[in-house]
């Protein structure tokens, strides 16, 4: 049972183009919503995260929307450029110290010059 | 710079050998975790711990277990290892602190003939 979906599974977008990726989940115990960058060869790495008292978070061309009602959220990567290209996790976690993280099933995005 | 450290890049096994992934962490984290990549799976759990000598299963604990006898050492151990477990494993710190950042390793493709 996968506990939180992500899709798309792969997207290929044209430089300077908008990268747009979506996850959904279940359980409204969760109650903060990072995405993880993954380049090929590393290991994950923290990109941006939400919590769900806010609808939207912005960082550099990187945007989080949080809609809690539709229990959705979603990755926007503005001006996307080929160093973008990479595999986006979208994950989600239910409070606690521990940090446990529940993933998506990643996104494999690729950036065309 | 901080960093998580997983001892092999590459690992090659037979079916039935004991194998021991080894990761450790250079930040006084209290969680570590460690997580199985699959493509189209995304990252899943397989154990975690919150201290020393304290472990909890994740999504898919059967066919392993862990040990964490320093704090800043986390092993993962394949009982005796199976095809099935071909795959990437990742090892992962965090605080002790609400909603913040897992760092991961790079990796460890274990192939199991």
């Amino acid at each position: 049972q996968q506990q939180v979906k992500q899709s798309p599974q792969s997207l290929i977008v044209q430089k300077g183009g908008i990268s747009i990726i979506n996850c959904a989940y279940e359980n409204t115990a969760f109650d903060y919503f990072p995405w993880y960058q993954q380049f090929p060869g590393k290991g994950p790495a923290l990109l941006i995260a939400i919590r769900p008292d806010v609808s939207e978070k912005k960082e550099g061309r990187f945007t989080i929307s949080f809609n809690k009602s539709a229990k959705q959220f979603s990755l926007h990567i503005m001006d996307s450029q080929p160093g973008d290209s990479a595999t986006y996790f979208c994950a989600a976690s239910k409070g606690g110290a521990t940090n446990k993280l529940i993933f998506g099933t990643g996104t494999l995005l690729a950036v065309q010059p | 710079d901080v960093k998580v450290t997983q001892s092999s890049r590459y690992l090659v096994k037979r079916t039935g050998e004991k194998v021991f992934l080894e990761c450790v962490q250079d930040m006084d984290h209290e969680n570590m975790f460690w997580y199985r990549q699959d493509p189209g799976l995304g990252l899943r759990l397989i154990y975690f711990s919150y201290d020393v000598k304290m472990k909890e299963k994740g999504d898919i604990p059967e066919g392993y277990s862990v040990s964490r006898e320093k704090k800043e050492r986390f092993s993962l151990i394949l009982e005796s290892a199976s095809t099935n477990q071909t795959s990437m494993y990742l090892c992962a710190s965090s605080r002790t602190v609400l909603n913040t950042e897992a760092f991961f390793g790079q990796g460890t493709r274990l192939t199991v003939v």
